[in-house]
């Protein structure tokens, strides 16, 4: 999808385990983002970044760590994995000017994880 | 924070009809607006965006209108075909994130 790829495509794990998930891009995008979607709640933010080692959380951060370490990738961590965490995981990325959305996001084709 | 609601689950429509789905969300201070198309099984697709000095604006059988007095947008499709059913989201921007709606269902039937 456009210079975004997302790794692994799917994946069960068990409770207690860390799970990541990478998303990778080509385009060279200064702001990356993690969202996680489920039924009824559609699409909620878990963390983003706007710049290498520069990271925020979302309104579901709890239980989820990220890091960048370069501009291309940008790597979502479940220390302790838990069933409440089995959703469907998009990674996105867009560009901002002074922390404006220039375009919306262009999204990977997702990670759908299940906890077990 | 933002919250983007008027959650209409699924819309039903025929072959050839013109198809409306529609968004509110809270923030005054909102300026970008974006409506995504949601196959089943993939990413969310860019379908078309406004920005807040606009009304209306139109794509290939798409129009989105604004109206930040009561703080709602609509995105309409001309001429539904069966290949637009999928999950339509409204998505609204203060800075440099998304708050996206919950999502509307087209059916489209032939």
């Amino acid at each position: 999808d456009a210079g975004i790829t997302q790794s692994p495509r799917h994946k069960v794990t068990e409770t207690g385990t860390p799970v990541t998930l990478r998303c990778h891009q080509t385009e060279n995008h200064r702001y990356m983002y993690w969202y996680r979607q489920d039924p009824g709640h559609g699409l909620r933010l878990i963390h983003y970044s706007y710049g290498v080692k520069d990271t925020d959380k979302g309104e579901v951060s709890d239980g989820y760590s990220v890091s960048r370490s370069k501009t291309e990738d940008f790597l979502l961590t479940l220390e302790s994995a838990t069933s409440s965490q089995t959703s469907v995981y998009f990674c996105a990325i867009s560009e901002a000017i002074r922390d404006r959305l220039n375009y919306g996001y262009t999204f990977g084709s997702g990670t759908r994880l299940t906890v077990v | 924070g933002e919250s983007v609601g008027l959650h209409l689950p699924t819309l039903s429509v025929q072959e050839g009809d013109n198809s409306i789905i529609n968004c509110a969300y809270s923030n005054s201070a909102s300026d970008y607006f974006i409506w995504y198309k949601q196959e089943s099984g993939k990413g969310p697709q860019f379908i078309i965006d406004i920005r807040s000095n606009m009304d209306k604006r139109q794509g290939q059988r798409v129009t989105v209108l604004l109206n930040k007095t009561v703080k709602h947008l609509s995105l309409q499709i001309a001429a539904t075909q069966p290949g637009d059913s999928a999950v339509y989201f409204c998505a609204v921007s203060g800075y440099s994130t998304l708050t996206f709606g919950k999502g509307t269902m087209l059916l489209v039937s032939p």
